[in-house]
């Protein structure tokens, strides 16, 4: 069965540079999630999409901007790179938001490894 | 707002043992929560979950966990350790379908020969 594709894998960048990540979902998924854990943390929400609009925003800094496109495919854009922003990038795909009392679950990509230096 | 609090940050346990891995959660509506295990440098991966249906959750990998109301706890369980189970496991608690997770702070389990 496909699974959720992050790419690419590795990434090593300098101080204030730029990086993309990029976030392909489950095929029909339509709701996008973007998560952030740094070295021995657990996982930190950062930006969820559903249907290309952002539905939920939590601890992500202004230097990041992410979107949701129309083929449900995300980016994430980190500018002005800092060190710790050192960490693995989670990306996680759901079918839709809740319509019935069943979650939707969220089935997670291998990850970016983002080092900064 | 919801929380999870995982009691231990390593537990240890030998090859054919028991394992138990505490957490207990704090949400203001009836929570969705989960379990997720993580090998080194992999990726995250569910376990089981608890979604208001039956308490006790039955998971991958002979895992299984109980939702108590009266305790707030959620607790992941196994009869018999595995070499293979050693990882970090995350307790996960959402609000429901379509929003975030949360995580716990993992707990990293050990199992010896």
């Amino acid at each position: 069965a496909a699974g959720v594709i992050q790419s690419p894998r590795h990434l090593i960048k300098e101080k204030r540079e730029t990086a993309t990540l990029k976030c392909y979902p489950i095929p029909r998924h339509d709701t996008v999630y973007w998560y952030q854990q740094g070295p021995g943390q657990d996982p930190q929400f950062l930006i969820s999409f559903y249907e290309k609009m952002q539905s939920d925003k939590g601890s992500i800094p202004d230097r990041f901007s992410a979107q949701q496109f129309s083929d449900y495919h995300s980016e994430l854009n980190m500018s002005s790179l800092e060190l710790g922003d050192s960490a693995l990038y989670f990306c996680a795909s759901s079918l839709g938001l809740e319509r019935e009392a069943s979650y939707n679950e969220q089935f997670f990509g291998p990850g970016t490894r983002l080092t900064v230096l | 707002a919801q929380s999870v609090t995982q009691l231990d940050s390593h537990v240890s346990v030998s090859e054919g043992t028991p394992v138990l891995l505490r957490c207990n959660y704090s949400s203001s509506y009836s929570p969705s929560l989960f379990w997720y295990v993580q090998h080194p440098n992999k990726g995250l991966q569910l376990l089981l979950k608890y979604t208001s249906a039956a308490t006790l959750v039955k998971g991958i990998n002979g895992f299984e966990a109980e939702f108590k109301k009266s305790e707030t706890s959620f607790h992941l369980t196994k009869p018999s350790a595995h070499m293979s189970d050693a990882a970090e496991y995350f307790c996960v608690v959402t609000l429901g379908g379509g929003n975030k997770l949360t995580f716990g702070t993992g707990t990293q389990l050990k199992v010896e020969l």
